[in-house]
């Protein structure tokens, strides 16, 4: 299985400010015969489903503004907000579909300081 | 509208046996391989289960294997998760999940759509 490790587990920025969540995998999610990395990033708000914000580990979802984007490849991937809105107040996670099991990060809460 | 919506969750015993549904609206059904997600109380997202678009190819995470069993009714667009010999672990959210990509031609990447979940607890 491919174990997806977030970092940190949470943070807290003021409103305004950048905000970055690591994920790593274990083994590379980039498929040699597209040239495309298998990694999504999912918003979860408390009583809510997860929502997915980026896939191709870089590709918006439509609708998602565009403080949010992520980058990485192979083994390293990250989900930066630009500009962290009150509305950004949630659980995020990283999921690779290179595999099955489908397998997520254990998440990261972000919360405004 | 486009929307998954689960229901079948329950309040049963270790041992118990449940079925949960998963009724899709909106979009071609049989072109899309769908999942099962679960999140236990406090907890982060779990894969548990996926079938292709046609019926085919189930497949289970280790943990459920040989207990849960996913299928589908394409006719009335539904999709199931039957949960047999439940253990106080499996108490979770379960959500439907919908695999984007083409099932026809056996692409499933990330989940593009998800039903708001259904509650299991199993407890003595």
């Amino acid at each position: 299985d491919i174990v997806m490790t977030q970092s940190p587990d949470s943070l807290a920025e003021s409103l305004g400010e950048r905000a970055t969540i690591n994920c790593k995998s274990s083994q590379s999610v980039l498929h040699s015969s597209n040239n495309k990395n298998y990694l999504a990033w999912y918003q979860q708000k408390p009583g809510q489903p997860p929502k997915v914000l980026i896939y191709w580990a870089s590709t918006r979802e439509s609708g998602v503004p565009d403080r949010f984007s992520g980058s990485g490849s192979g083994t390293d991937f990250t989900l930066t907000i630009s500009s962290l809105q009150a509305e950004d107040v949630a659980f995020y996670y990283c999921q690779q579909y290179y595999s099955l099991p489908r397998t997520f990060g254990q998440g990261t809460k972000v919360e405004i300081k | 509208e486009v929307q998954l919506v689960e229901s079948g969750g329950d309040l049963l015993p270790p041992g118990g046996s449940l079925r949960l549904s998963c009724a899709a609206s909106g979009f071609i059904f049989s072109s899309y391989w769908m999942h099962w997600v679960r999140q236990a109380p406090g907890e982060g997202l779990v894969w548990v289960s996926r079938i292709k678009g046609d019926g085919t190819s189930p497949t289970s995470a280790d943990s459920v294997r040989g207990r849960f069993t996913i299928s589908r009714d394409n006719a009335k667009s539904t999709l199931f998760l039957q949960m047999n010999s439940l253990r106080i672990e499996d108490t979770a959210v379960y959500y439907c999940a919908r695999g984007s990509g083409i099932s026809g031609e056996n692409y499933d990447w990330h989940f593009d759509l998800w039903g708001r979940g259904t509650l299991v607890t199993v407890s003595s």
